[in-house]
């Protein structure tokens, strides 16, 4: 399967637990984005991320929320803390290196928390 | 704020014809256009994109124009298939923003 890998593909944390959701890219892309959906709500961007970089994190919650895309290993969105308003569909997409913005993202097939 | 709208919530089309789907931006410094086709529990399927210095882009089915005087864009599906059927959503990005400004989404039914 050469496309984007997301585990766990459901989550079911209690209130104060921590969640870690794991991406793996499409073979040959370096650039990682999370995106989050809400019921009934568009994707909304969180972070892009390259190898060891954080390229943007503008779309990510100032508390309880990290991303890390390593050297070596998926990427990493762990939130800690959980409360009810994080179930969410949580969306990796990745792209190859071209830069200029006009990079098509290719999606993986989401994690669905549901904080209880 | 919403900056980029998608105005019907749903779509229903009759198996062979042609499905409109439209999408309307505000911010006049997107240059890359996306349209993603989402199934329940799934993650989003890219369709077909355009650049802005194009007007309209083909794949098969799928052709999307793009209006930048009106900040508008519009995804023809022809001719519709019940497999069609769908949630389609309208993604741009531009300037030095690497990330993907999604609309709400459009529930497209294809009646056989």
């Amino acid at each position: 399967n050469a496309g984007v890998m997301q585990n766990p593909r459901h989550l079911v944390r209690r209130r104060g637990q921590e969640a870690r959701l794991r991406c793996s890219p499409m073979k040959g892309h370096s650039h990682v984005y999370w995106y989050r959906q809400l019921p009934e709500e568009g994707l909304k961007f969180m972070v892009y991320l390259q190898k060891e970089n954080i390229i943007d994190e503008s779309g990510m919650p100032k508390e309880r929320f990290s991303a890390e895309f390593p050297k070596e290993g998926p990427s990493i969105l762990r939130i800690q803390q959980v409360v009810r308003g994080d179930s969410a569909a949580y969306f990796c997409a990745s792209s190859l290196a071209t830069g200029g913005g006009q990079e098509t993202q290719y999606f993986g097939p989401g994690t669905r928390l549901l904080v209880l | 704020d919403q900056q980029v709208k998608q105005n019907s919530p749903s779509l229903s089309v009759q198996e062979g014809r042609i499905s409109i789907l439209n999408c309307d931006y505000t911010n006049s410094m997107f240059d890359y256009f996306l349209w993603y086709k989402k199934y329940p529990a799934e993650g989003p399927t890219f369709l077909i994109s355009i650049s802005s210095i194009k007007d309209k882009n083909e794949d098969g089915r799928f052709t999307v124009f793009l209006n930048k005087s009106a900040k508008h864009l519009s995804l023809h599906i022809v001719p519709s298939q019940p497999g069609d059927s769908a949630v389609y959503f309208c993604a741009a990005s531009g300037g030095s923003q690497g990330n993907l400004i999604f609309g709400k989404g459009t529930k497209l039914s294809v009646k056989p």
